[in-house]
């Protein structure tokens, strides 16, 4: 069945570190494709989209390629904030529910 | 517009025991979800209802298990009897459509602890 792999945590940077989390999937079909993102003690919300190959998700600097030659879908941000502390959830977006990553835990310190 | 809310935000209950979660999806939203993450774990999904229809409870783990939305508006989830390796967080979320490309909308959800 539909499937999403997601890099391991947790993940500890320094600000202005460059930040990616790996995050590749299995699927029949073309499943859209989307980083979730939950903050110290508030609910998952929803970080960037991508709907078909070769589109790019990206908000609040960071971006995420949809490549369906390597049926990926990593996150990357050029410069992280101790703010972008949290937990990324990477998922696949089925017909009735949506599958996700284990999750990544990072911690960004000043 | 109100999100998507979640009651209690912490249960702690013992092995044996009952507890009965509600998720209050945003208004209008026919598409109520329950997942659960576990230990750390994968978020996994547990049920789908469309208005106040079950559309797929292909994710839920055993008949110890009962969700209902009745009137298609709120959803509760009762657990009974509790079992250890039922503590998790549980989220709900809502979406007005469904399909692959429709974000869902999520709960802080209910982080349940089994003793």
């Amino acid at each position: 069945g539909d499937s999403v792999t997601q890099m391991e945590g947790p993940v500890t940077l320094s600000e202005e570190a460059f930040l990616t989390i790996n995050c590749t999937y299995t699927a029949t079909g073309y499943p859209s494709l989307f980083w979730y993102v939950q903050y110290p003690g508030e609910g998952l919300q929803l970080l960037l989209k991508a709907t078909k190959a070769d589109d790019k998700g990206s908000n609040k600097g960071f971006e995420a390629t949809y490549r369906k030659e390597t049926t990926s879908f990593h996150l990357e941000k050029g410069s992280v904030q101790v703010s972008d502390s949290a937990v990324y959830f990477c998922a696949l977006g089925g017909s009735n529910d949506m599958r996700f990553g284990a999750g990544t835990r990072l911690t960004v310190k000043p | 517009e109100a999100g998507v809310t979640q009651f209690p935000s912490h249960s702690v209950i013992e092995k044996g025991q009952t507890v009965t979660l509600r998720c209050d999806p945003i208004s209008g939203h026919d598409n109520l979800y329950w997942y659960r993450r576990v230990m750390g774990k994968e978020i996994k999904f547990l049920l789908h209802f469309v208005k106040e229809s079950k559309q797929d409870e292909s994710g839920m783990p055993n008949n110890r298990f009962l969700a209902e939305r009745t009137g298609g508006t709120y959803s509760t989830l009762k657990v009974q009897p509790a079992e250890l390796e039922d503590s998790g967080v549980y989220f709900c979320a809502s979406s007005q459509d469904r399909g692959r490309s429709y974000e869902q909308y999520f709960g802080p959800g209910t982080r349940l602890t089994v003793t």
